[in-house]
């Protein structure tokens, strides 16, 4: 599976768009972009995916680059609650599914 | 869509003691299910994998093994537990939508070693 890469950690205001970032520059073109998120002391909870075209849920946009080296994960108007450390992984099977230490997202009232 | 089931949700056991988790999915059969750890402050890692019953894959050699003895209950045992085995346990489910697989997660067990 090809590796990402995140930022440790982040702040957000209250009420304002939260913008994390990954970098997958070893993804294969069957590869996916999967998002998830971990609020403390809780099992992962899956948030969106995608391969190649932007996508958007209730609950967040994902944003590919066109190379799909990138991806930025977008929480439109963050919340207290969303305050959780976010993991983006990057596969095409499920039985190799790594996590790896994702990004501290503190969002500050 | 599946929900996954976990107990206990914390466990503190003595070194040497054995160990048994149990998750239990309702809402889907034959489902791919998975046992993760996680040590504290740190990323998941994947333990194990089933495909079915009787079916299992171990991604690191370890102390502990699984058993998948019915459809919809993935057990973790271990017959003597080491303090690194303290973590928090995740069990997941794939699960399939709109022709897209996702997994999901239950609510974890929380293992002390002492």
């Amino acid at each position: 599976d090809a590796k990402t890469t995140q930022p440790t950690s982040m702040d957000c205001a209250e009420g304002r768009a939260a913008n994390l970032p990954c970098n997958h520059s070893t993804i294969s073109g069957n590869e996916y972009v999967y998002w998830y998120r971990q609020i403390h002391s809780q099992g992962p909870q899956y948030i969106i995916h995608g391969l190649k075209n932007n996508e958007t849920n209730e609950m967040a946009s994902l944003i590919i680059t066109e190379d799909r080296k990138s991806s930025t994960l977008i929480l439109p108007h963050a919340t207290l609650r969303d305050t959780a450390v976010y993991y983006c992984i990057v596969s095409n099977n499920f039985n190799k599914f790594y996590f790896g230490s994702g990004t501290k997202l503190n969002v500050k009232p | 869509s599946q929900t996954i089931h976990q107990w206990p949700a914390t466990l503190v056991q003595p070194v040497g003691s054995p160990l048994s988790l149990e998750c239990t999915v309702e809402g889907t059969s034959n489902p791919n299910l998975y046992w993760y750890r996680q040590a504290a402050g740190r990323g998941l890692q994947l333990l194990f994998y089933s495909v079915g019953i009787g079916q299992i894959s171990s991604e690191v050699p370890q102390n502990l093994s699984a058993s998948r003895p019915q459809d919809r209950q993935f057990i973790l045992s271990s017959k003597k537990l080491l303090l690194s085995d303290s973590g928090f346990y995740l069990c997941a489910g794939l699960e399939s939508a709109g022709g897209r697989e996702t997994q999901y997660f239950g609510p974890g067990t929380r293992l002390l070693v002492l």
